[in-house]
């Protein structure tokens, strides 16, 4: 089974309003770590946000947030006010076990994203 | 340095033939991850280093494939007698150990095998 899985290989938005890029993931650890990493047309991979299996608040980085909901195993990333910029390749992230573990990274096959003007 | 750094950037060779590619962590970063990226999915791991420790080597696809980091800095990814399929970009990032946070990728090695 996979262990994260993005269900939309691509999506348009028009600018300036939100969006929803889903993620389900797979484990059986209690403690893991789900990430958000953007991958524009350059190549980098930029790290957007980090919600910790204990937090018990939704993570919020400017106009990123993650929605995360435990019980269903969804961390579904919500990009405000989009922006052209935001156009890009979208991946979500999960490491499997405690932090001090390391971060092994096991991520899906990604969202693309393009913004309308 | 400021970043990761990795080289070469653009490597062609031809099949059969062997390959470095190095990584330069961020100073002071003690955990060093090699991934794979094929066009158009997501990074996929391969091994990653605490220190100059190999923790963990089960995604290297097979014994052709082998990474070191000696001096706990600087690491290479090797592949030998390379074949098209080794064809993809290879990523290497790092992070702190403690607390376990981001990746910082680097720009990657793009290798096609011909």
């Amino acid at each position: 089974a996979q262990k994260i899985t993005q269900t939309q290989p691509g999506m348009f938005v028009q600018e300036k309003e939100a969006v929803t890029l889903d993620c389900t993931y797979d484990t059986s650890d209690q403690s893991y770590g789900l990430f958000w990493y953007k991958q524009p047309s350059s190549g980098e991979m930029i790290f957007l946000i980090y919600q910790g299996s204990y937090d018990e608040q939704n993570a919020t980085e400017g106009r990123y947030s993650l929605n995360f909901q435990k019980a269903r195993k969804s961390a579904n990333l919500v990009i405000s006010a989009s922006q052209l910029g935001d156009s890009a390749m979208y991946f979500c992230a999960m490491r499997e076990g405690e932090k001090a573990a390391g971060n092994k990274l096991t991520f899906g096959g990604g969202t693309r994203v393009l913004v309308k003007p | 340095g400021a970043g990761v750094s990795q080289s070469p950037r653009y490597k062609v060779t031809k099949r059969g033939q062997d390959v470095a590619l190095r990584c330069d962590p961020i100073s002071g970063h003690v955990s060093l991850y090699w991934y794979r990226q094929a066009l158009g999915q997501g990074p996929e791991f391969l091994t990653y280093f605490n220190y100059e420790a190999q923790q963990d080597k089960s995604g290297l696809p097979n014994d052709r494939f082998s990474a070191e980091r000696p001096e706990g800095s600087i690491s290479t990814l090797t592949i030998q007698r390379t074949e098209q399929r080794d064809s993809a970009m290879y990523r290497c990032a790092s992070s702190l150990v403690q607390p376990a946070g981001e990746l910082f990728f680097g720009e990657g090695s793009r290798l096609t095998v011909l």
